[in-house]
């Protein structure tokens, strides 16, 4: 089956530390994205990647880095520098514009930051 | 810059009812897509309903369907017959950027379902 895979679920980290979140779609799409969720905030994104090798700065794009080595995968890493990293955090891929742009989402990481 | 705005944070509707979710946007391009996700408490973001701007015709899913004002720049979701497996977090969302598709979303309405 065709799909996202984000991982781990769940992940604590200490205050100072960098955590990578991973994201990997078999989906054979081209863009893909990094959204943080907070509670009565929507999502907002993070960093876009329209190609392999190449990606944006979104709107909260302060305090994390992404790379994209291998069209199926988009990993995020939160650094010390973020200020308040405590969220949930949903990566997408999208469709191709003959296909609606409709964007496909993975089930989402929870990190907790103490 | 484009907004997107959903005025109700809360809703709840009966078993079997119809209820209509609000969302109204702000755009200057003239040609776009518009999109209603449904995230239930399983948090996994699922696409309920897509329309494109330059059809006049509203889109239907089952179910599901919006009320597309282009003039007025409002974009409701109205569901029918609701279940109880409708309740979720329900999020309108605007498509900018070109061939970018980068999306805008909403703050989201929370939606109850009442036996």
């Amino acid at each position: 089956d065709g799909g996202i895979t984000q991982s781990p679920k769940y992940l604590f980290r200490k205050e100072g530390q960098n955590v990578t979140l991973s994201c990997e779609q078999n989906l054979n799409h081209d863009a893909m994205y990094w959204y943080r969720q907070d509670p009565g905030q929507g999502l907002r994104l993070i960093y876009y990647s329209q190609i392999v090798n190449d990606f944006q700065k979104g709107d909260i794009a302060e305090g994390y880095s992404v790379s994209r080595e291998k069209k199926e995968s988009f990993p995020l890493t939160v650094t010390s520098a973020q200020k308040n990293p405590t969220a949930f955090y949903l990566c997408a891929s999208r469709a191709r514009p003959t296909e609606g742009y409709e964007q496909y989402f993975g089930p989402g990481t929870r990190l907790t930051v103490t | 810059a484009q907004t997107v705005t959903q005025s109700q944070p809360e809703m709840s509707v009966q078993e079997a009812e119809t209820v209509t979710l609000s969302c109204t946007y702000d755009t200057s391009e003239s040609d776009y897509y518009l999109f209603w996700y449904k995230q239930p408490p399983s948090r996994q973001m699922i696409l309920v309903i897509r329309q494109e701007a330059y059809k006049q015709q509203n889109a239907t899913e089952n179910r599901f369907s919006v009320n597309f004002q282009k003039a007025a720049k409002s974009f409701s979701l109205k569901i029918s017959d609701s279940q109880l497996g409708d309740a979720a977090m329900y999020f309108c969302a605007y498509k900018y950027g070109g061939s970018q598709g980068n999306l805008i979303f909403g703050k989201g309405t929370k939606l109850s379902v009442k036996p």
